[in-house]
């Protein structure tokens, strides 16, 4: 157990829903990280919040967004979903910057039909 | 553009032998460098890292990784493979502005 919870853990949904991924991290991690893991594409990098304020972008499409709340937890926010966007997102934390050790949580699996 | 080649996307070792999944990157800096490893319907979990110093890192469950730079490598090693090894392994680079850029992976198989 990484100490990083993610809710749900399965979500399915029609194309053009919108959806809200949830993550904790580990107590005393200030840094959130989000990852989409696709057949396709592999593990991608999204996005990276810093004790709520964002600090790295990655391949995260338009139609997403992520917030860091001052409790620390996060919320990487899909909206117009498309068949492609079916993936596994993770979430990871660290105590601080990417020299940190990164606990991944157990991810969530979202499938749009 | 930053990037990391995993040029194996299965290898199947016997429980016992030795083992080696090449990582190969591309940056233009001193890279960080990692090796993780995700079991079947798990998170990841990280084997490694090299910022600087010492080229030869130990990291958890046996593995040791030798950062070469003149051949951009990140080789993963491990003497000696147990079945419960067997998983995907990921390698991936960190870069100046905080973001990781992973391989595609390697799936390893272990043989009885």
């Amino acid at each position: 157990d990484s100490g990083v919870t993610q809710t749900p853990k399965h979500l399915i949904t029609a194309t053009g829903q919108r959806v809200t991924l949830r993550c904790s991290p580990r107590s005393g991690d200030l840094s959130v990280y989000w990852y989409q893991q696709s057949l396709d594409q592999g593990l991608q990098f999204l996005i990276q919040y810093y004790n709520g304020e964002e600090r790295a972008k990655g391949n995260i499409l338009e139609r997403f967004s992520a917030q860091q709340f001052p409790d620390l937890h996060s919320e990487l926010n899909l909206s117009s979903l498309e068949l492609g966007d079916s993936a596994l997102y993770f979430c990871a934390s660290s105590v601080d910057a990417i020299t940190d050790t990164q606990y991944f949580g157990p991810g969530t699996r979202l499938t749009v039909l | 553009a930053q990037s990391v080649t995993q040029p194996d996307i299965h290898i199947t070792v016997s429980e016992g032998a030795s083992l080696e999944l090449r990582c190969n990157y591309s940056y233009g800096a001193t890279p960080y460098l990692f090796w993780y490893v995700q079991s079947p319907g798990q998170g990841l979990q990280l084997l490694l890292k090299y910022f600087s110093g010492d080229t030869l890192v130990q990291g958890i469950k046996g593995f040791e990784a030798e950062f070469k730079r003149s051949q951009s490598s990140f080789n993963l090693r491990k003497p000696s493979v147990h079945w419960s090894d067997a998983a995907e392994y990921f390698c991936a680079v960190g870069v100046s502005d905080d973001k990781i850029i992973f391989g595609k992976g390697t799936r390893l198989h272990i043989l009885p």
